[in-house]
């Protein structure tokens, strides 16, 4: 496709249940970064992915997220147990070299609710 | 083409200086603008500035946006050794690009 796509759009949960979010980057693009973003605010790191390997993930809040990109395409944020404080806005970005100053082109995000 | 450009790219101070670090940028589409704060690899949100003039702070951080003279400024008082770090600002053009410079890093000598 033209830009990242993310699935899906909304997500209404329940607290206690797992749910997984979904992140299909530019194709070609080495990198893609998780973020969650809070109304007004900017972007918060989660994670990041030079191909299908995972740099970083000290952004994640805690060890209920977790993230991956088993052939370096489509990611998968997982969140486990989820909790009413992970209502936020997820949003995945992709770029094509794998510097974390690379343009950054985001998709059009997850709204997440936890009930 | 769209550019975020930092200065300067590095700066080495003692600990209680104040630094001023610098941004400025060329994009089209101009949306908001964002400072990070990056120690190890995973940058920290510091300050999101949309409209021109208005001071955003956070303890001895501040930071404000020209967007007539397109650029912002970083400011932090009474540096501490803990303040070292590369300092990211990102320009959000649009909807879904986010146009990040260079960085500078920053060094606390005690």
């Amino acid at each position: 496709g033209a830009g990242v796509s993310q699935s899906p759009r909304y997500k209404v949960t329940k607290r206690g249940q797992d749910v997984a979010l979904r992140c299909d980057p530019i194709s070609g693009h080495v990198s893609l970064y998780w973020y969650r973003q809070a109304l007004g605010q900017g972007p918060e790191f989660l994670t990041y992915f030079n191909y299908e390997a995972q740099q970083d993930k000290s952004g994640l809040p805690n060890d209920r997220f977790s993230a991956e990109r088993p052939e370096g395409s489509i990611s998968t944020l997982t969140i486990q147990r989820t909790e009413q404080r992970d209502s936020a806005m997820y949003r995945c970005a992709s770029s094509l070299a794998p510097q974390s100053t690379d343009t950054q082109y985001f998709g059009p995000g997850t709204r997440l609710t936890v009930l | 083409e769209d550019k975020v450009v930092q200065s300067p790219l590095s700066l080495v101070v003692h600990e209680g200086d104040t630094v001023t670090l610098n941004c400025s940028y060329e994009v089209t589409n101009f949306r908001s603008l964002l400072w990070y704060k990056q120690e190890k690899k995973a940058p920290t949100f510091l300050f999101m500035l949309t409209s021109s003039g208005i001071e955003k702070k956070s303890g001895r951080l501040s930071s404000i946006l020209d967007k007539k003279e397109l650029f912002s400024i970083l400011n932090i008082t009474a540096t501490q050794t803990g303040d070292s770090a590369v300092y990211l600002c990102a320009v959000w053009q649009g909807a879904e690009k986010l146009v990040f410079g260079q960085g500078t890093r920053l060094t606390i000598n005690p």
